[in-house]
């Protein structure tokens, strides 16, 4: 089975408006980290944000939040204000306690940001 | 700021041939991480590192090996390049926290003709 899925190939978003981006995750482990990454088309990995597994309050940095829904072992990427600039690929990844510093990545979502 | 290298951003060799990625870091992580990149495969971990000397296999192995003979640097090796190994190398670095990210290179684009 998929560890990470992410669900939609590509999006395409309005200029200003809010993009959610989905990820699913598949773990028995009860300590694990959630982390999405932004690769633009020059290639390089940018972290984005970080979310534990024992976080109570949805991680936030600046536009970007995660919607950490633990039940349902969801952990979606919400964009808001939606730049040209946050065009790009987007990589959701686990890490799990029992697999030690290991990262497994979802096949990603491709977005497009229209002006 | 984590700086994290590698030896070339575009490479094109022969099937047959021996290829050597070079990723080095300036941070004194002792994790340290090859992926490939696939369009919809995501990134595949190849091989990682926790300490000098020290390898472990990750997910996709066959066809490749790793060395690490100094903290700094971490090679990926492929003995005998095939076409099917054309894809971009990620190198990453990690450090021992938790909560720690990865940080990621810029990214090898292998061609194998």
């Amino acid at each position: 089975a998929q560890k990470i899925t992410q669900t939609q190939p590509g999006m395409f978003v309005q200029e200003k408006e809010a993009v959610t981006l989905d990820c699913t995750y598949d773990t028995s482990d009860q300590s694990y980290g959630l982390f999405w990454y932004k690769q633009p088309s020059s290639g390089e990995m940018i972290f984005l944000i970080y979310q534990g597994s024992y976080d109570e309050q949805n991680a936030t940095e600046g536009r970007y939040s995660l919607n950490f829904q633990k039940a349902r072992k969801s952990a979606n990427l919400v964009i808001s204000a939606s730049q040209l600039g946050d065009s790009a690929m987007y990589f959701c990844a686990m890490r799990e306690r029992l697999y030690g510093n290991k990262l497994v990545f979802g096949a990603g979502t491709i977005l497009r940001v229209k002006s | 700021d984590v700086k994290v290298t590698q030896s070339s951003r575009y490479l094109v060799k022969r099937t047959g041939e021996k290829v050597f990625l070079e990723c080095v870091q300036d941070m004194d992580h002792e994790n340290m991480f090859w992926y490939r990149q696939d369009p919809g495969l995501g990134l595949r971990l190849i091989y990682f590192s926790y300490d000098v000397k020290m390898k472990e296999k990750g997910d996709i192995p066959e066809g490749y090996s790793v060395s690490r003979e100094k903290k700094e640097r971490f090679s990926l090796i492929l003995e005998s390049a095939s076409t099917n190994q054309t894809s971009m190398y990620l190198c990453a670095t990690l450090g021992q926290i938790n909560t720690d990210t990865q940080y990621f290179g810029p990214g090898t684009r292998l061609t194998v003709l």
